[in-house]
Formats: structure tokens, sequence, C-alpha cells
């Protein structure tokens, strides 16, 4: 059963560019999740989706930042425009259901990289 | 602003020795849980203990919670160098995790 896997591994994009990662969770999982993560922090939630549905959006900037998850296919984390500050590594993480009891298991991320 | 804090933000030891990491956080909790993120690697689900649990085991590791204190800790015995990584945990309200800034773990040999 293949775990988490996410690609581009690494992407370089030049200021105004766009940015299109792509997440595809472990089979039976239905339950997606966004992080990001600047050097020597943490991982900050951005959106979390559900099947054709986002959830929780809370994290993600309300502009240039989308995220969808259709029926067939990966789930996309696109952001539009990018600028340098968006460099950093984008988590994608999986759960067969919802976060209150279940561990979630993660891709190893794609680091974006804005000239 | 994050759920955990960790601490001690760094931790250097020596192979064979015990390390222990702590964990405060704020709200009320489903779950807390742990995981190991190595250099360039996703994160990897290390122990899920419950809120209405105390103390869970795993092999070498074994995770107190306290929610009195709103504090866990993680202990991990007899180190190895493998055990070189960052450890964050994390905080499971209804719908999803938040972690806090990690502890840096160093294993000399």
């Amino acid at each position: 059963n293949a775990g988490v896997m996410q690609n581009p591994r690494h992407l370089v994009r030049r200021r105004g560019q766009e940015a299109r990662l792509r997440c595809s969770p472990m089979k039976g999982h239905s339950h997606v999740y966004w992080y990001r993560q600047l050097p020597e922090e943490g991982l900050k939630f951005m959106v979390y989706l559900q099947k054709e549905n986002i959830i929780d959006e809370s994290g993600m900037p309300k502009e240039r930042f989308s995220a969808e998850f259709p029926k067939e296919g990966p789930s996309i984390l696109r952001i539009q425009q990018v600028v340098r500050g968006d460099s950093a590594a984008y988590f994608c993480a999986s759960s067969p259901r919802g976060a209150r009891d279940q561990p979630q298991h993660f891709g190893d991320g794609t680091r974006l990289s804005i000239l | 602003s994050q759920q955990g804090e960790e601490d001690p933000q760094a931790l250097s030891i020596q192979e064979g020795e015990n390390a222990t990491m702590n964990c405060s956080y704020k709200t009320s909790i489903n779950n807390l849980q742990w995981y190991r993120q190595n250099s360039g690697r996703g994160l990897v689900h290390l122990i899920l203990i419950r809120s209405n649990e105390r103390e869970k085991h795993s092999g070498r590791l074994r995770v107190t919670l306290d929610t009195s204190k709103k504090s866990s800790s993680l202990l991990i015995t007899a180190s190895r160098a493998a055990d070189t990584a960052s450890y964050f945990c994390a905080t499971a309200g209804a719908q999803k995790l938040v972690f806090g800034q990690g502890t840096r773990l160093t294993i000399n040999p």
C-alpha cells in the first residue's frame, strides 16, 4: 500500500508565476490536509478537504491560494502569482477519517523556491 | 497562534542516554499526537494519546498526558543515533491538528 505521494518534490518558480502542488492520498483515505513549513519551524495548517468538499480553509490566505480534491485524481494546492514569501515546504497528509481520533500520514513534501 | 509549545527547542545527548521532550498546550483536546521528522522528509506518526489516557508506551517511547496541566511529555529510552530528528507534538480538536514548533534532538555517538 503506497504512502502519500506528493509531486513534484522540488519546484522552482519566478515571481508572478503559478505553482501547482499535487498530493495523492493513501488508498482508502478520503481526508486530505495541507500544511506549510518554514525552515526550523513547525507545520502550519492551511486547509482540510474531504472528497470534493473544503471542510476548513481557515489557515489558507484568501488571495492567490486555492485547494481542491476532486472525485477522481489527486488533491491540488494552487498558488497564483507567487511571491518570494511563498517559498517554503508544503506537506500533504491524509487519513481515513477526521483528525479527532486518527493519526495522519504525511508525504515527503514539495519544496517551493521562488526566484 | 500555535497550540503546542515544545520544550526544549534543541536537545543534544549521548547515545544510550534517555531523551525527554515536553509539550504544553492551551485549549481542550480530543487527543495529542507525537510525530518525528527526519531532515528533508515528511512527518512520521509515533504515538497518539487520548484525552482520557494518562500514559502510553510504544517500544522505547513513553508518552504521558496531564490534562489538568495541559502538558505532555515524550521519553525516548536508550537513544540511538537513528533517533536524531525533530519531534513535534500536535493537538487534535474537532477537525484538525495544530503543531508545535518542535524539539530538535541530536544523538551523539
